[in-house]
């Protein structure tokens, strides 16, 4: 089946500072990235939806100017979330569409202290 | 807009009886609607989704799904649960809207499969 990847797993950062997470569709080209936040035992946010070649769609709620998104190519989007405070801290998860299904990357802890 | 819905927080089932995850939805049109399983610290894993033909949908890992239209539910079920179908189960449904088209998670639903 098709995968996923996202780099890295888990990231540990000082408040004020950027983090870049990288979600990469291995065997398959992809249009159309997600990324989705997921706060403990809760569902699945959905963030904002990534398309190749052009601007971002942002949730409503999510700051655009915080969570940077970038899909410069079909297989690799980039969600960087800037000047970092604690309550940024999360799991983030980013999904690929490849036609009526989408798969999951494994995940990015990020902390921020 | 398209929602659903997982009534239930946790399921506790003994291993080797069937399960059933619950789960409802609310749409306009025809639902594509999907089961995902996610372990601890991990992404999401498609199990299977409906989106025409039979209302009995098979997946991975011995798992099924069946379509109601009448009582809007797509819950999932497993004939004999293990103890490694342990997780957090999620339904989801595919919006569209505004030329876009994404998935609506519900809330998600801890299975606890005991030996």
């Amino acid at each position: 089946g098709a995968v996923v990847s996202q780099h890295p797993s888990r990231v540990i950062c000082k408040s004020g500072t950027s983090v870049k997470i990288e979600c990469r569709s291995l065997d398959f080209q992809a249009t159309t990235m997600f990324w989705y936040r997921q706060f403990p035992k809760q569902s699945l946010m959905l963030m904002a939806t990534s398309n190749e070649g052009s601007k971002a769609t942002y949730e409503q709620g999510v700051e655009k100017d915080k969570f940077l998104i970038n899909h410069a190519s079909l297989t690799l989007s980039t969600l960087t979330v800037t000047s970092a405070h604690p309550e940024d801290s999360s799991f983030y998860i980013c999904s690929a569409r490849q036609g009526h299904e989408q798969y999951f990357g494994p995940g990015t802890r990020l902390t921020v202290t | 807009a398209q929602s659903v819905a997982q009534p239930e927080d946790q399921v506790n089932v003994a291993e080797g009886n069937p399960l059933t995850v619950k789960c409802t939805y609310s749409v306009s049109g025809n639902p594509y609607l999907f089961w995902y399983v996610q372990y601890p610290n991990r992404g999401l894993q498609f199990l299977l989704k409906y989106i025409t033909g039979d209302n009995l949908v098979k997946g991975s890992y011995g798992f099924e799904a069946e379509f109601n239209k009448s009582q809007t539910s797509f819950h999932l079920k497993k004939p004999s649960a293990l103890v490694s179908d342990s997780a957090l189960y999620f339904c989801a449904v595919r919006q569209f809207s505004g030329g876009y088209n994404k998935l609506i998670f519900g809330a998600g639903t801890r299975l606890a499969v005991h030996p």
